[in-house]
């Protein structure tokens, strides 16, 4: 069965603060991919990144980063420099190579203060 | 262009009422879901569309049923519902069905039953 943790409900940070968000999974499957999205107060799910399973690099965009580390079964996602704009709920989720179905952590929600 | 459009973004109806959600997609793709999602909870998958016809319905009441009328629209057809059926539906399109591929979400359509 396929399992996506998001330990931390909340998180509350000052602006220009580093943040990181984390997410565990469990899979038995070898081909799998992983997802963040981001969901502001507006609502729409947005696409933040797609990792696969053979790919381990760890990947940067912009103020984004992920360490995705398959020894741990983690891929964590962190902000540089938070802004109050990063103000949102955070979800991973994971997908099967024949699977037709997302399975969702429970999501984190992100607060930047001012 | 990768936007999933949702109309209305926001619906009171009342436990007699029909009515009717609609989501567009100009994308291509030849998958798209509905999703709903509780308050601070992550999205539920309800149904999937695959080159139009229904792949999936995961044990969804019947009060809710899908219409795929060609590869960029889909619709939510509301009959009866319940209070706890308020909620924000999400409905989303990916390139094919299976989740090795990103799914584009659209804003969302906030129900209220009264």
């Amino acid at each position: 069965a396929q399992k996506v943790t998001q330990a931390q409900t909340e998180i509350s940070v000052v602006e220009k603060e580093d943040v990181t968000l984390d997410c565990v999974y469990e899979t038995r499957d070898t081909t799998y991919y992983l997802f963040w999205y981001k969901q502001p107060p507006s609502g729409e799910l947005v696409f933040l990144i797609r990792r696969n399973s053979f790919d381990e690099q760890n990947e940067i965009s912009g103020r984004y980063s992920w360490n995705f580390q398959k020894s741990t079964s983690s891929f964590n996602f962190t902000i540089t420099a938070s802004q109050v704009v990063d103000s949102a709920v955070y979800f991973c989720a994971l997908g099967l190579e024949y699977g037709n179905k997302l399975v969702f952590g429970a999501g984190t929600i992100l607060r930047v203060k001012s | 262009d990768t936007e999933v459009t949702q109309t209305p973004k926001h619906l009171v109806m009342g436990m007699t009422n029909k009515k009717s959600l609609k989501c567009e997609q100009h994308m291509g793709h030849r998958a798209m879901y509905w999703y709903k999602q509780k308050a601070k909870k992550p999205p539920e998958l309800m149904f999937v569309y695959s080159y139009e016809k229904l792949s999936i319905n995961e044990s969804v009441p019947s009060r809710f049923s899908p219409e795929c009328p060609n590869s960029s629209l889909l619709n939510l057809h509301l009959h009866a519902l319940q209070p706890e059926d308020s909620a924000l539906y999400l409905c989303a399109s990916s390139q094919f069905e299976q989740t090795n591929t990103e799914a584009f979400f659209g804003q969302g359509t906030r129900l209220t039953v009264v």
